[in-house]
């Protein structure tokens, strides 16, 4: 069973630029969530979407926005980019909403804004 | 997550128990407790998930306080591989995780 495939794995962008990065999630999942890992604020929730809704959405600018497909597939969308969204992006797949079972995360993608 | 707080770091030698805490003073009841590794250039792993009782699973123990406020996550034999960054969650949908801070297990042979 394939795992959480994210794309691409690496990316550099300059600021003003947008970006989009895509998450499959795995086979039969459909809650897909997104996350931020930066080394000074570490691990945190920016969106998750199941059946192609946003459910849940943390404390990011409007700049950050997402989606998600019929597949289930997810990406999100960074606009206007600044220096301080260089970071990790993961995203984590699961079966259901609500269902606190676990979560499966994708290696990341590695944002590098100059 | 600010209101989920870790050590740092932990030292163990190798063979031998971790106990791994946590504190989550404000956590509500419907909570649940989940406890994740990440591995450098990896996406954290799973580790174990709980709600008010004590759970156990083929990688680890999970012990909760009875008023919920903290938690410890029990390895019971370190190995090697079981280096990593843990970082312990709170999760209130299932799908929204809040991260601790993590603390960063050095096993030593």
């Amino acid at each position: 069973k394939a795992g959480v495939t994210q794309t691409p794995r690496y990316l550099i962008k300059t600021r003003g630029q947008q970006v989009t990065l895509s998450c499959s999630p795995i086979s039969g999942h459909r809650s897909v969530s997104w996350y931020q890992q930066t080394p000074g604020q570490g691990l945190q929730f920016l969106f998750e979407y199941f059946s192609e809704t946003q459910r849940n959405k943390g404390n990011f600018p409007g700049r950050f926005s997402g989606r998600q497909f019929s597949n289930s597939r997810s990406e999100m969308n960074v606009s206007t980019l600044e220096l301080g969204d260089s970071a990790l992006y993961l995203c984590a797949s699961s079966p259901g909403h609500g269902m606190n079972t676990e979560a499966f995360f994708g290696q990341g993608t590695r944002l590098t804004v100059v | 997550d600010a209101k989920t707080t870790q050590p740092n770091s932990m030292e163990s030698n190798e063979e031998e128990p971790v106990h791994l805490p946590c504190n989550h003073s404000t956590i509500s009841g419907t909570d649940y407790i989940h406890w994740y590794r990440q591995l450098p250039s990896q996406g954290p792993e799973y580790v174990i998930h709980g709600l008010t009782s004590n759970v156990n699973n083929r990688m680890a123990s999970l012990a909760i306080a009875e008023d919920r406020k903290s938690s410890t996550l029990i390895l019971h034999r370190a190995t090697l591989r079981d280096a990593a960054v843990y970082y312990c969650i709170r999760s209130n949908t299932g799908n929204q995780f809040y991260f601790g801070t993590g603390t960063s297990l050095t096993v030593i042979p």
